[in-house]
């Protein structure tokens, strides 16, 4: 099973700041079958960024993915109102499919 | 547009089944596996499992072996989750989502609590 592990575990910043979530693999996930979900309280999962890094329809681009092999990164370039939210890493390449714990991002 | 609605809020004894359906429309049902993930009150998710509609062949976590059956009926394009020997822990949201071997998951289906108690 790869275990995915997202650092930090909260991120305390403020609108308009940068924010850098990490996401690292205890193996190294198949042709970057990596991707980010957002999810807001009371709401499904809402897919930001799958496989290569592409951003899901809809997705605004001060959200961007990057990484390969065992270390992944999302970015989030400003941070807008409604990007407070908690962020899930996935990998989808192997069975059994595995979610990082999540980071919380909160207003400072 | 696509769509997975999935049914009701259920509360249910300790030692009891629990059947969650997801019932999608939008797309050709037998096109996309659905699986199914879990997510207690304040914790993180947890795939429990695939369908392949077409073929109805399954796959599950280890950790759901022997619980968790997933089925589907393909006239009402509709998947269903049943888990049995409910036990308190097994109190969460449960997602259906719509996606195949190496797809990410777009399509969410809106949860169904399941509350186990006595």
């Amino acid at each position: 099973e790869i275990v995915l592990t997202q650092s930090p575990g909260t991120l305390s910043l403020s609108p308009g700041e940068r924010a850098t979530l990490s996401c690292r693999a205890s193996q190294s996930v198949s042709s970057s079958y990596l991707a980010w979900y957002q999810q807001k309280p009371g709401q499904a999962p809402r897919l930001l960024i799958d496989g290569e890094s592409s951003r899901a329809t809809g997705i605004p681009d001060r959200f961007s993915g990057s990484g390969s092999g065992t270390d992944f990164t999302l970015t989030i370039s400003r941070l807008e109102p409604e990007d407070f939210a908690v962020y899930y890493c996935q990998q989808y390449g192997s069975s059994p499919l595995t979610f990082g714990g999540g980071t919380k991002v909160e207003i400072k | 547009q696509v769509q997975l609605v999935q049914s009701g809020a259920e509360v249910k004894k300790p030692g009891a089944s629990v059947k969650v359906s997801c019932k999608a429309s939008g797309y050709t049902f037998t096109s996309y596996d659905i699986n199914w993930v879990r997510q207690a009150t304040g914790q993180g998710l947890e795939w429990m499992g695939r369908m392949n509609p077409n073929s109805g062949n399954t796959g599950y976590a280890q950790k759901f072996q022997g619980r968790v059956t997933m089925t589907r009926n393909t006239s009402i394009n509709t998947a269903y989750m049943e888990l049995s020997s409910l036990r308190s822990e097994d109190t969460a949201v449960y997602y259906c989502a719509r996606g195949s071997y190496g797809q990410s998951w777009y399509y969410w289906g809106q949860g169904t609590l399941v509350t186990v108690s006595s």
